[in-house]
């Protein structure tokens, strides 16, 4: 059981290039999410899913796009990386059901775009 | 706009003695959590405690809601030097999938 596992777990972008960042999560969890931190903050929800097929923008959706490929797996895609998406990209899921809000985090993506 | 803040930002003390640190926040809630992260590692989830709960504990680890001041408070009692990291609190309202994050109290505790 492996929890919830990001790839890569270090990027380095020129801007304007493109990337995905992988997520999947072996805990049957409906809901998933990804956050940006950036140094001496919390995180910022970027999107989210709250089940399969459905995604909806967070706090800071602006610059990014996800897919929702299936229940296990939810991509966040930056189109045309910019200096300001340089971050450490968080990606959490969450069961369902009154008494499950607890979130699984992975170990996050550094990104730096130059 | 973030919906928890904590203080304080920075927290030093030595090992054996409490810590605590505050969370405020915005807006109505339905529970309210505090995650703890390592240096360079994902949040992990410490505790749980909902909107209709004033108090509640989890070994060294006790947490009290204020809904009237929207705060809550997390008290890690005897410190111990792995106790070193970032604490985070994080609010969840009803009928939303979405967590709000503060932006965290960094602990350190001298051995």
């Amino acid at each position: 059981n492996a929890g919830v596992t990001q790839t890569p777990k270090f990027q380095v972008l020129k801007t304007g290039q493109s990337m995905t960042l992988q997520c999947a999560q072996d805990m049957n969890h409906n809901s998933m999410y990804w956050y940006r931190q950036d140094p001496g903050m919390g995180l910022r929800l970027i999107y989210y899913s709250a089940s399969e097929g459905t995604t909806d923008k967070g706090e800071v959706p602006n610059g990014y796009n996800v897919s929702r490929l299936n229940k296990r797996e939810f991509s966040l895609r930056l189109e045309s990386a910019a200096p300001s998406q340089t971050s450490v990209y968080f990606c959490a899921s969450r069961g369902s059901g009154t008494g499950v809000e607890t979130q699984y985090f992975g170990p996050g993506t550094r990104l730096l775009v130059l | 706009s973030q919906q928890g803040e904590e203080d304080p930002q920075a927290l030093s003390i030595q090992e054996g003695e409490n810590a605590t640190m505050n969370c405020s926040y915005k807006t109505s809630i339905n529970n309210l959590q505090w995650y703890r992260q390592n240096s360079g590692r994902g949040l992990v989830h410490l505790i749980l405690i909902r909107s209709n709960e004033r108090e509640k504990h989890s070994g060294r680890l006790r947490v009290t809601l204020d809904t009237s001041k929207k705060s809550s408070s997390l008290l890690i009692t005897a410190s111990r030097a792995a106790d070193t990291a970032s604490y985070f609190c994080a609010t969840g309202s009803s009928g939303t999938y979405k967590y709000i994050f503060g932006t965290g109290t960094r602990l350190k505790v001298l051995a």
